[in-house]
Formats: C-alpha cells, structure tokens, sequence
C-alpha cells in the first residue's frame, strides 16, 4: 500500500527559482529517501535521510525530516531546466525493508 | 559503480504469451532484489522482494503463480509475466539492495522494462 503522500502532485516554476516538494507518511521508519524519475525512464537515487537525522544537504538539495509531523521536505534551490521530471519519496520501516513509495512530485522547470 | 540493468527494455507481446524480465546488478552482488510495477502517472507499487535461493515474498494482492519470480544467483533475478493479458501492460522496474557492508539501505533501480500486451 502507498504510504507517502506528497504535495504538489504537480509544480511548474521559472528557470533560478527554487522547488519545494512535501512528503507525508502514517507509519514509523528507519529512513526516507528521494528519488527522481525522468519520463519513461528508471529512478535515480538523491538522497536518504534516517529517522535520527533532521535535516541534510546534497549540492543543490536540502532534504528536512520531521518524525513528529511525519513528513519531509525536499527542496532544490536555483533550479535548472534539466531538473524536470518526476520527484518521489519513499519510507522504509526498517534499515533492510522494502520501500514504499509516495504518489509523486511532478516538477517542470521552465527555462 | 552500483549499476543495475533490465532486459529487455521494451516487449510487445500478443495476449496469452509469457514474458521474461531480466534484472542484472553489474558490480555488485544483492541477495535481495525487489520487483516494482509502475503505471502511467502513477507511483511504484512493489510487487514482491525476491531473495537469493529462496522463495520470492509477494505483495497482498499480487497473484504468485501469474508474476514468477526466480533469483538464481547473486547478480540475476528474473520475473516472468505468464499469459499476459492487456492489463498487465505496464512499466516494470527492479532494484538491488548491495551485500556490502554500510551500503544496506540503498537500493540501486534498473532503467525499467515497458511491457505493453496486444
């Protein structure tokens, strides 16, 4: 079953600004990650934050997790054209499980 | 390093035939893979882990004897889609869990097999 909620399903914003996607999930976890999928293609690993951790940066992403709330958000600064495509997050309930995966950020950068 | 491939990456099938999907990890070795099955605009939903010498776990829901699993080695798991019908038409993606050690919670996903059944 789908754990994840994000929101916007869907986002569209001008080349330089930022994007900030939103993931909310029901049950406890280990860790949650973010993916992105570019059209009829594989996913692509970004980053993975753990349950003990509150927030983390990779380059252009900052990734907050906030186990009180049960959410998480990913936001990627001065976007880039080449950064559309689809955004997903997913939870693990423990550091060996299966992912679950939320409905999807659909994200368009205008250039 | 850490890549996974799928083969093949696109099969058009008439009603009623099987349809193998490889998943290959290329330098690495993963006692676990998982099997997603995505449809358009739509997230992954998992269909089953599969496990190295062992018997593949199913989602609720997923129908065993019509998706087969078998992970007949460190590197390969094949699912097979036997006589498929038009709503199985799908994108179908693997992903591999590596058996290093520190790296056991990522999983590396493969490009996706495009599955469209006449």
């Amino acid at each position: 079953s789908q754990q994840g909620e994000e929101d916007p399903q869907a986002l569209s914003i001008q080349e330089g600004e930022n994007a900030t996607m939103n993931c909310s999930y029901k049950t406890s976890i280990n860790n949650l990650q973010w993916y992105r999928q570019n059209s009829g293609r594989g996913l692509v690993h970004l980053i993975l934050i753990r349950s003990n951790e509150r927030e983390k940066h990779s380059g252009r992403l900052r990734v907050t997790l906030d186990t009180s709330k049960k959410s998480s958000s990913l936001l990627i600064t001065a976007s880039r054209a080449a950064d559309t495509a689809s955004y997903f997050c997913a939870t693990a309930g423990t550091s060996y499980g299966k992912l679950t995966f939320g409905q999807g950020t659909i994200l368009t950068v205008h250039p | 390093g850490a890549v996974v491939s799928q083969h093949p990456s696109r099969v058009i099938c008439k009603s009623g035939t099987s349809v193998k999907i490889e998943c290959r990890s290329l330098d690495f070795q993963a006692t676990t893979m998982f099997w997603y099955r995505q449809f358009p605009k739509q997230s992954l939903m998992l269909m089953a882990t599969s496990n190295e010498g062992s018997k593949a776990t199913y989602e609720q829901g997923v129908e065993k004897d019509k998706f087969l699993i078998n992970h007949a080695s460190l590197t390969l798991s094949t699912l097979t889609v036997t006589s498929a019908h038009p709503e199985d038409s799908s994108f179908y993606i693997c992903s591999a869990r590596p058996n290093r050690a520190g790296v056991t919670d990522t999983q590396y996903f493969g490009p996706g097999t495009r599955l469209t059944v006449l």
